[in-house]
């Protein structure tokens, strides 16, 4: 069975720009949830996606945003980048309120 | 605001020794605790607990939950090189996929 799959594993941004990441769930899972991990905060969440409908979102400015697709797969865009924006971002995908697998991530430079 | 504290934040111990990782938790409509491993990028799961003093174990790792003391502790016994590793706790709370992880305790096994 293929795991979380996260693309691109890595990108360097400038200032201003925009972005967009993408994720691949486990074939079967609904759930799709995001989160940010730095040295400093550890992981945060950012949003839930379960059939294509925002579940739940974390503490995150409006730049960040995201959608489910009706397979299931969903992408994160990450608008008008900040220096502080440069992470690690994860994405887990679960059946629904079960254990959560996560993907290998999208490392995220802003410059 | 939901929090988890993990315990120590590092510890160094050499092979063969025993460890105890510890997690505790405030959190408002708990469902769900559960342990990741993150070595390089994606954390592995390595368990879901949702009853109190129901020991979960897979090989030299085992761990268990108070619900009344609100916190967990993740056990390593005979403790390899290759448990080197950030070890992170998360709760999960609500309806919802969300998950409140705390910051991580980095693991460091010496030959």
């Amino acid at each position: 069975k293929a795991g979380v799959t996260q693309t691109p594993r890595y990108l360097i941004k400038t200032r201003g720009q925009q972005v967009t990441l993408s994720c691949s769930p486990i074939s079967g899972h609904r759930s799709v949830s995001w989160y940010q991990q730095t040295p400093g905060q550890g992981l945060q969440f950012l949003f839930e996606y379960f059939s294509e409908t925002q579940r739940n979102k974390g503490n995150f400015p409006g730049r960040f945003s995201g959608r489910q697709f009706s397979n299931s797969r969903s992408e994160m865009n990450v608008s008008t980048l900040e220096l502080g924006d440069s992470a690690l971002y994860l994405c887990a995908s679960s059946t629904d309120r079960t254990e959560a697998f996560f993907g290998q991530g999208t490392r995220l430079t802003v410059v | 605001e939901d929090k988890v504290v993990q315990s120590p934040l590092s510890l160094v111990v050499h092979e063969g020794d025993t460890v105890t990782l510890n997690c505790s938790y405030e959190v408002t409509n708990f469902r769900s605790l559960l342990w990741y491993k993150q070595e390089k990028k994606a954390p592995t799961f390595l368990f879901m607990l949702t009853s109190s003093g129901i020991e979960k174990k897979s090989g030299r790792l085992s761990s268990i939950l108070d619900k009344k003391e609100l916190f967990s502790i993740l056990n390593i016994t005979a403790t390899q090189t290759g448990d080197s590793a950030v070890y992170l706790c998360a709760v999960a709370t609500g309806a919802n996929s969300k998950l409140t992880f705390g910051k991580g305790i980095t693991l460091s096994v010496r030959p």
